[in-house]
């Protein structure tokens, strides 16, 4: 299985503002994923990050939103930009090994 | 088609009793099945994946059970405790090739109560 940590937990962030959520893995992976979970709902993928390259994007979601950086194969960053309440939600990263797909704790994020 | 749908959305069983979590999936592509655990304030954990080769796959009290021709597939949890109040899902992905994009479940929030 994989350690994987967030940071931060949890914030709560004014309208309009922005936050960047970092994700860290104890070894390295080829790609990392960004998920969202709304509360009481299901996980919904935002975009897969390669080292290297671009992300790719989930429909619904685009890079201005939801800028995200992967500078090396342990680390990658999620920043949500310009929240609205409507941006509060649960975000989560994910990685990908032989065994099976494994997700961090979350940040849980409440937008006022 | 991408859709995987998971019943019942919500679940209370007594302590030492049978959860049964059910899913059905359209997609004849999908080819790898995992079962996630969530707890509050936690992401989601790996608890069990089955691989349609097979009828079924059990896990100390977990048990997945598939159904290829029915496209579903069950989770049972026997002799329930308290401690696997959690909400579960289900999923699913085409697996040829490398990773491909899994598909969720609904959820189910499972209560066991002593």
């Amino acid at each position: 299985s994989a350690v994987i940590s967030q940071k931060p937990s949890r914030d709560i962030c004014q309208r309009g503002t922005s936050l960047t959520i970092q994700c860290q893995v104890d070894s390295q992976v080829t790609m990392m994923f960004w998920y969202r979970q709304q509360p009481g709902q299901s996980l919904t993928l935002i975009a897969t990050a390669n080292q290297g390259s671009e992300a790719t994007y989930e429909s619904g979601f685009v890079i201005d939103k939801f800028p995200i950086s992967r500078p090396n194969l342990t680390f990658s960053t999620l920043t949500v930009s310009n929240m609205s309440p409507e941006d509060s939600s649960i975000y989560l990263c994910s990685v990908v090994y032989a065994t099976g797909q494994y997700f961090g704790p979350g940040t849980r994020l409440t937008v006022t | 088609q991408q859709q995987v749908k998971q019943s019942p959305q919500s679940l209370i069983v007594q302590k030492g009793g049978i959860s049964i979590i059910n899913c059905a999936y359209e997609n004849t592509a999908f080819d790898y099945f995992p079962w996630y655990q969530q707890f509050p304030g936690k992401g989601p954990a790996l608890l069990i994946a089955i691989r349609p080769d097979v009828s079924e796959k059990k896990e100390g009290r977990f048990t997945i059970s598939f159904n290829k021709s029915a496209k579903q597939f069950s989770l049972h949890i026997m002799d329930s405790q308290p401690g696997d109040s959690a909400t579960y899902f289900c999923a699913a992905s085409p697996n040829s090739g490398g990773y491909q994009k899994v598909t969720f479940g609904t959820g189910t929030k499972l209560q066991v109560i002593p």
